[in-house]
């Protein structure tokens, strides 16, 4: 069946170190993987994608690691900041059967960024 | 300035009562979606639709119906029949036929009394 799931449900890390969290999916035929940001109250925000012919992909400050071996995606992010502090979802790309494709979200990883 | 609105932010229902929150986007976008998403979990698919006119079933339709007689609208009815559905619901967009990112609106916050 199809599943992503987080390790992690709360990561607490200081101002200025580097965070990472961590998701295992289980459909291995998946081609295609977002991370969104979700602050307290608001939807979600793009902050990363990749495609499965890839293994990494770098952004601003953040980095996504794909290991289609093990299934597990990461999201690395430089130097977190107190504004980084929110929930942060994978998402995997699912057939509908009709030709369309959903998204596929995991529980949410909340990450504290103490000053 | 593109975006994804939805309203009202907060919603408050009695029981048995139907309420319509609604979603408008002006990114052009043909496919549009309804996810719940409860405390502490991830979101889950009430309906999409790929493009005017036509509009499709996700994991949690029952209790819930739509419509898409505009490309920029899909309206969402929560039902007297939806058990449970004080919520927090998030309306997105996207390119094609699903493939991609997708844009959310800011969610409209629904708590049944």
């Amino acid at each position: 069946g199809e599943s992503v799931g987080l390790h992690l449900p709360t990561l607490s890390v200081q101002e200025g170190d580097n965070s990472i969290i961590n998701c295992a999916y289980s459909n291995s035929a998946s081609d295609y993987f977002i991370w969104y940001k979700q602050e307290s109250g608001k939807g979600p925000q793009f902050i990363i994608d990749i495609r499965s012919n890839m293994d990494k992909r770098q952004g601003q400050r953040v980095t996504v690691l794909l290991n289609k071996t093990v299934k597990h995606l990461s999201l690395q992010i430089a130097a977190t900041q107190p504004g980084d502090s929110a929930v942060y979802f994978c998402a995997e790309k699912s057939p509908l059967g009709t030709g369309f494709q959903k998204l596929v979200f995991g529980t949410g990883t909340r990450l504290l960024v103490s000053p | 300035d593109g975006g994804i609105t939805q309203s009202p932010k907060y919603l408050f229902r009695k029981e048995g009562q139907n309420v319509t929150l609604s979603c408008e986007q002006n990114l052009n976008h043909d496919a549009m979606y309804w996810y719940r998403q409860d405390p502490g979990q991830g979101l889950r698919l009430i309906y999409y639709s790929q493009i005017v006119n036509d509009f499709q079933k996700g994991d949690i339709a029952e209790g819930y119906s739509v419509s898409r007689e505009k490309k920029e609208s899909f309206p969402l009815t929560v039902t007297s029949a939806q058990k449970n559905p004080t919520a927090f619901y998030l309306c997105a967009s996207s390119y094609g036929r699903g493939s991609g990112e997708q844009f959310f609106g800011p969610g409209t916050r629904l708590t049944v009394l």
